[in-house]
Parts: C-alpha cells; sequence; structure tokens
C-alpha cells in the first residue's frame, strides 16, 4: 500500500448505471488527480484538484463529474458510459509546490462498460 | 506544453543482464523533475526513481541508473543485473516546478514493457 486507497479494484456496468469510483488519502498532500488509462495509449489527465478545488478538466465528456469533498477523499461518478470508456482509472495525490516529489499513485479501478 | 516520448514499446532482457529504457522529451522550461514509474501486472504505480532537472550528477538507486543529458532532453533508464520481478511496464514522466499556485503537472510517456527471460 502506498497510502492512497482506490474503491473498489473492479467495476462492471452497464451503459445505463450510476456508479461512483473513490479514492482516499491520508497523506497529508493537497492535490488529488484522476487519471485515465487505456490499453496502448499513455495516461491521460482527466481531472486535478487543489485544496478540494477542481483547478483542470481535460476535456472530459460529462458522463465523468468528478467531487473532491474534502483534501482527502476524491470521487468519480459515472453516469451513461460508453463502452469506450472501459479503463484503468488511477488516482493519485501530491503535495502541492513539491514538484521533486513526484505523485503518489493508487491501484486504480478496472472499469468495463457491457 | 512539455511532451515525453518513449520510443520502445517493448523490450526484453535476461535475467542478471542489463537493460537500458529510453526516454526524450520537450520543454522551455529550465527547471523541472524527471521520473521513471514501474507499474507491475498489480497496477500500482511504483516510483523507481528520480532526477532533478538542475543536477548534473545522474541519481542511482541500487540497480536503477539513469543517464540524464539535458541539452539532449533525453533521460534514459539503466536496470543491471536483472530480475524476475523487474518485469513490468515503465513509464518515464515529466513534472514542472510547482510553487505558488502551481500544482506542477505530471506528463507521462506511452510506456515501455518490458519482459525478463529467466
Amino acid at each position: 500500500e502506498t497510502g492512497v486507497t482506490q474503491t473498489p479494484r473492479h467495476l462492471v456496468m452497464g451503459m445505463t448505471n450510476k456508479k461512483s469510483l473513490k479514492c482516499e488519502q491520508h497523506l497529508g498532500h493537497n492535490a488529488m488527480y484522476w487519471y485515465k488509462q487505456s490499453a496502448k495509449k499513455p495516461l491521460e489527465l482527466m481531472f486535478v484538484y487543489n485544496f478540494k478545488e477542481q483547478t483542470e478538466n481535460n476535456s472530459v465528456p460529462s458522463r465523468f463529474s468528478p467531487e473532491c469533498p474534502n483534501s482527502s477523499h476524491l470521487f468519480l461518478h459515472l453516469h451513461t458510459l460508453q463502452p469506450e470508456d472501459s479503463a484503468l482509472y488511477l488516482c493519485a495525490s501530491s503535495r502541492k509546490g513539491t514538484g521533486g516529489t513526484g505523485y503518489t499513485f493508487g491501484s486504480g479501478t478496472r472499469l468495463t462498460v457491457v | 506544453a512539455q511532451t515525453v516520448t518513449q520510443s520502445q514499446p517493448e523490450m526484453s532482457v535476461q535475467e542478471a543482464e542489463t537493460v537500458t529504457l529510453s526516454c526524450t522529451y520537450d520543454t522551455s522550461e529550465s527547471d523541472y523533475y524527471l521520473f521513471w514509474y514501474k507499474q507491475p501486472p498489480s497496477r500500482q504505480m511504483i516510483l523507481v526513481i528520480r532526477q532533478e532537472a538542475y543536477k548534473q550528477q545522474n541519481a542511482t538507486e541500487n540497480r536503477f541508473s539513469v543517464n540524464f543529458q539535458k541539452a539532449a532532453k533525453s533521460f534514459s533508464l539503466k536496470i543491471s543485473d536483472s530480475q524476475l520481478g523487474d518485469a513490468a511496464m515503465y513509464f518515464c514522466a515529466y513534472r514542472s516546478p510547482g510553487g505558488g499556485t502551481s500544482y506542477g503537472k505530471l506528463t507521462f510517456g506511452q510506456g515501455t514493457i518490458l519482459t525478463v527471460h529467466p
């Protein structure tokens, strides 16, 4: 365990379902991120939160809705997804301003949309 | 915007041998950080090694070392005495320094799958 916990580890959902991914860290980090990792593609940064405020949204479709109630928790709400949204979704955290420490990642949620 | 390129989709090495993974990047910044992450089948992204751009000395962590060529914008990873447990996807990553209101964005390359043969 790295200190960033993601649940669930696996999720299968239909295109009409609504589900949520959860990420939690107690490392004292103040920035949290959602990445999408698809086969044969680079990691795609989806959202960035600094001190609970969303600071970046990389043209992510509205069927993905992030929520950051506090600096330790980050959610990704999913609704009416498409099969191409099937991927590994990684959460990460960092301490803002300390570039040399990199990010700490969770183990990801493997999402399959059927 | 910064870009990171890993030109080797797959590499293989014999156990106990040495392998080098390549990475190049593009940036206009003078101060930044570079990282190699390892992602085994468990999916956990594990930090392997990091390099500060203002340091000329190449970083080393046990069997892992880098060849950092700032002028050429090259950052290769050398794994010595390869072990079966080194088999994984390896990602090169660039991070802006951050500070102030900036969070220091981390940009990844496409990844290199490393296979270790016994």
